[in-house]
């Protein structure tokens, strides 16, 4: 089967720009993530979508950043304007259903954000 | 917070030894998960163990859950040098919230 779809895969924009990120999850895979890993850290939980409806963006900064989800198959993940603090690598992943009914995620290659 | 803390941070060992991670959590759960890093990639699942579960092996992998110590470990037998990467334990309900990591490096 094919993996998590993401793009682009690297990004260099200067500060206050806008950039935005997408992906497409594993064909039938209800839920989706937006992570941010920053470098040397592990990855922290942007969002969290069921179908097309959102579930958990409460560690989303939405002053800056936004994500959707339309038709409960692709997602965009936006942020503007951009700061220095958000270079890092943006994942995207997909499971089947929750977490709390015990399966894996898939993640995509990431998406590789430097704001100078 | 529900994260892993996986320990150690680094280790370095030759090919053919052993390699094991440490993770600890702080809530119940009802499973925990462990992830591989590779450099510049994204993250491969390697394991999930319920929480009714106490041992579970993959190959050359064996993961252990200890519920009332809050803690799991990663076993890595017979390393090899493609083992080198970053691996990350990962727990929640409803999300997964994950550690920062052990980074491995398996010398040829």
């Amino acid at each position: 089967e094919a993996g998590v779809a993401q793009s682009p895969r690297y990004k260099i924009i200067e500060k206050r720009q806008s950039v935005a990120f997408w992906c497409n999850p594993i064909s039938g895979h209800a839920t989706l993530y937006w992570y941010q890993q920053i470098l040397g850290q592990g990855p922290k939980l942007l969002i969290q979508f069921q179908n097309n409806g959102v579930v958990d963006d409460s560690q989303l900064p939405k002053d800056r950043f936004s994500a959707e989800r339309l038709k409960g198959v692709d997602s965009t993940l936006k942020i503007q304007p951009a700061k220095l603090e958000d270079s890092a690598v943006y994942l995207c992943a997909s499971t089947l259903a929750g977490q709390g009914e015990g399966y894996g995620y898939t993640f995509g290659s990431g998406t590789r954000l430097t704001v100078v | 917070s529900q994260q892993g803390e996986e320990d150690p941070q680094a280790l370095s060992i030759q090919e053919g030894e052993n390699a094991t991670m440490n993770c600890s959590y702080k809530t119940s759960i009802n499973n925990l998960q462990w992830y591989r890093q590779n450099s510049g990639r994204g993250l491969v699942h390697l394991i999930l163990i319920r929480s009714n579960e106490r041992e579970k092996h993959s190959g050359r992998l064996r993961v252990t859950l200890d519920t009332s110590k809050k803690s799991s470990s990663l076993l890595i037998t017979a390393s090899r040098a493609a083992d080198t990467a970053s691996y990350f334990c990962a727990t929640g309900r409803n999300n997964l919230f994950f550690g920062t990591g052990t980074r491995l490096t398996v010398i040829p």
